[in-house]
């Protein structure tokens, strides 16, 4: 079964650091882009990073620049986030998502989601 | 950034009648390749997204042919020819042709 899940969220202090990571299975991970998209509560889909297939590109909306980072280590079938400086507005529902050459990186598969939320 | 806006935000529908969502960008989506970057997808309540149709009109796998997307350069259409229970929820267009990817604000779709 083709699948990805989510983990490492939690409730954090704003200015602190979570670690987030995305286990993939059934399909070949090597062979994709990867993306990971927030979701704040009540709002849309917001999508934050991607990386490319062998880690070579990220990209990064302008409100995370400098404080996250996407990264993946393909022999464990793994994507991480990073997330430093946190902040209230962080706070969201944060997916990982598969990115497809085939259909113009549409994300065809989503996790689950692992919820970030940042408060004191 | 590119800014997708999609109408109507709220849509009553009827079991078995057609329903139909628009989705405009305030730049074109057409690729150099030819192609429009244009997907939609479903988020039923609850759930995380689905995607329905990739590239303006093709329709994802496992997705019913009541489904179906059209347009190109800055109008898209997304419409279910008959609508059903189960595809309650909100839809949501997406440019993938330039960063940072967007989304449109959401269509939410319930039983009338």
């Amino acid at each position: 079964e083709v699948q990805l899940v989510e983990s490492g969220g939690g409730l954090v202090q704003p200015g602190g650091s979570l670690r987030l990571s995305c286990v993939a299975s059934g399909f070949t991970f090597n062979s994709h882009w990867m993306s990971w998209v927030r979701q704040a509560p009540g709002k849309g889909p917001e999508w934050v990073a991607n990386i490319k297939k062998d880690g070579g590109e990220k990209n990064y909306v302008d409100s995370v620049k400098g404080r996250f980072s996407v990264s993946r280590d393909n022999a464990k079938n793994s994507l991480y986030l990073q997330m430093n400086s946190l902040r209230a507005e962080d706070t969201a529902v944060y997916y990982c998502a598969r990115g497809s050459m085939a259909t113009g990186n549409a994300f065809d598969i989503w996790g689950q989601g692992t919820t970030v939320s940042v408060s004191s | 950034d590119i800014v997708m806006t999609q109408s109507p935000l709220s849509l009553p529908v009827t079991p078995g009648e057609a329903a139909s969502i628009s989705c405009r960008s305030s730049e074109s989506l057409v690729s150099s390749n030819g192609y429009n970057y244009l997907h939609w997808y479903l988020q039923k309540p609850g759930q995380s997204p689905q995607l329905l149709i990739y590239l303006a009109s093709n329709r994802a796998s496992g997705v019913p042919d009541r489904f179906s997307g059209s347009g190109s350069g800055t109008d898209f259409t997304l419409q279910i020819s008959r609508v059903e229970a189960e595809d309650v929820g909100i839809y949501y267009c997406m440019q993938a042709v330039q960063y940072p990817l967007t989304f449109g604000p959401g269509t939410k779709v319930a039983i009338k």
